[in-house]
């Protein structure tokens, strides 16, 4: 079935540790992003990337990065400078940046720092 | 940059009533979407309704229909009929041309329907 896969679904990392969330597609959709959730502040946009090789930071970039080197992958890693990283992650593509596309999300990821 | 604001952040319905979501946007483009996206218990979202801003009907799937008032940049979901499955926490969402394929997200409605 074509999907959005996302791992692991469960994360914990000591402080100061580097982690990488990966993000899989298989409906050939260009555009890719991530999304953290926490409650009370809906959904904010980390970076997205509308076609390999190039991505863009959403409005929370910093202490995160990404790559898209593959179309069908987009990982991202929280890295040590992200101060509060505790967080549901969620990762969604969608078939081009046209403002009609739906957004397809995968299950998410949860991240907790010890 | 565009504003998108959920100002309840929980609301309960019994089982076979109709329950209404607000949302409200701020933006100064003239071409955009909206959405309604769900988030069950399971975490999955899945998108309920889109309105293009151009048209004047409201959307309507099935249970699920929209209030959009353009002038007054209001754009609530009403679910007919609410069913156990309708518990989920409901985001509102924007999308406007000049976004770069950026959704912007309302901050959510958690919705629970009593049997």
């Amino acid at each position: 079935d074509g999907g959005i896969t996302q791992s692991p679904k469960y994360l914990f990392r000591k402080e100061g540790q580097n982690v990488t969330l990966s993000c899989e597609q298989n409906l050939n959709h260009d555009a890719m992003y991530w999304y953290r959730q926490d409650p009370g502040q809906g959904l904010r946009l980390i970076y997205y990337s509308q076609i390999v090789n190039d991505f863009q930071k959403g409005d929370i970039a910093e202490g995160y990065s990404v790559s898209r080197e593959k179309k069908e992958s987009f990982p991202l890693t929280v890295t040590s400078a992200q101060k509060n990283p505790t967080a549901f992650y969620l990762c969604a593509s969608r078939v081009d940046r046209a403002v009609t596309g739906e957004l397809f999300f995968g299950e998410g990821s949860r991240l907790t720092v010890l | 940059a565009q504003t998108v604001t959920q100002s309840q952040p929980e609301m309960s319905v019994q089982e076979a009533e109709t329950v209404t979501l607000s949302c409200t946007y701020d933006t100064s483009e003239s071409n955009y979407y909206l959405f309604w996206y769900k988030q069950p218990p399971s975490r999955q979202m899945i998108l309920v309704i889109r309105q293009e801003a151009y048209k004047q009907q409201n959307a309507t799937e099935n249970r699920f229909s929209v209030n959009f008032q353009k002038a007054a940049k209001s754009f609530s979901l009403k679910i007919s009929d609410s069913q156990l499955g309708d518990t989920a926490m409901y985001f509102c969402a924007f999308c406007g041309e000049t976004s770069g394929s950026r959704l912007t997200f309302g901050e959510g409605t958690q919705l629970t329907v009593n049997p």
